[in-house]
């Protein structure tokens, strides 16, 4: 069935490395996405990657993924509070609309 | 500048009250999408439209209406026969609703809060 999990809740110190984590059960995902979500306000889109893919880096941001195990992580380097938000893993599968299917966020939380 | 708009930003409703949520893009985008996001949940999909004039049911449509008589218009009716409507409804939009083997980049309004007293 579709299922995308994450933890719920991570603590980094700023200036430390944070990582995401995200599993997913329909091997037939497509593309893998990480959307940021500020308080109160919608979602961005941080990036994605495609499922034939291993890793991909978009400069302080490194997506990893092991899609033999269905996990999939955000690497965000040198975190700072600007990062502090809920971080949504979404995936969208083969075969006829691919509608996304999202995690239910990890609340990401920097600190001094 | 180009983007999604929502208005309002809080709303409140009575019970037993339609109520209709906005959201507009001039992003030039055929597809459009209207989500429900709850505490601790992810987004559930509720309506969306390939192209003017047709819209499709998503994976909690009951109690809910949508039109698309413009590209740049997605208005989101909540009606009474919702049974829970408190919720962050978002509107979102893509250049086009991806065939199978293309990436789906949705761009996100800021959202309505709607409370229901």
């Amino acid at each position: 069935g579709e299922d995308v999990e994450q933890s719920l809740f991570l603590s980094v110190r700023e200036g430390d490395s944070s990582v995401i984590n995200c599993t997913y059960t329909d091997s037939s995902s497509t593309y893998l996405y990480w959307y940021k979500q500020e308080p109160g306000a919608g979602l961005q889109l941080l990036t994605y990657i495609f499922s034939n893919m291993d890793m991909k880096q978009d400069q302080r941001l490194t997506v990893l993924l092991n899609k033999k195990d269905k996990h999939l992580s955000l690497r965000i380097a040198d975190t700072q509070t600007g990062d502090s938000a809920i971080y949504f893993c979404a995936e969208t599968l083969s075969g006829g609309y691919n509608k996304l299917i999202f995690g239910a966020g990890t609340r990401l939380a920097v600190h001094p | 500048d180009g983007g999604i708009t929502q208005s309002p930003k809080y709303l409140f409703r009575k019970e037993g009250q339609n109520v209709t949520l906005s959201c507009e893009q001039n992003l030039n985008h055929d597809a459009m999408y209207w989500y429900r996001q709850d505490p601790g949940q992810g987004l559930r999909l509720i309506y969306y439209s390939q192209i003017v004039n047709d819209f499709q049911k998503g994976d909690i449509a009951e109690g809910y209406s949508v039109s698309r008589e413009k590209k740049e218009s997605f208005p989101l009716t909540v009606t009474s026969a919702q049974k829970n409507p408190t919720a962050f409804y978002l509107c979102a939009s893509s250049i086009e609703v991806p065939s199978s083997g293309g990436a789906d980049e949705q761009f996100f309004g800021p959202g309505t809060r709607l409370t229901v007293l």
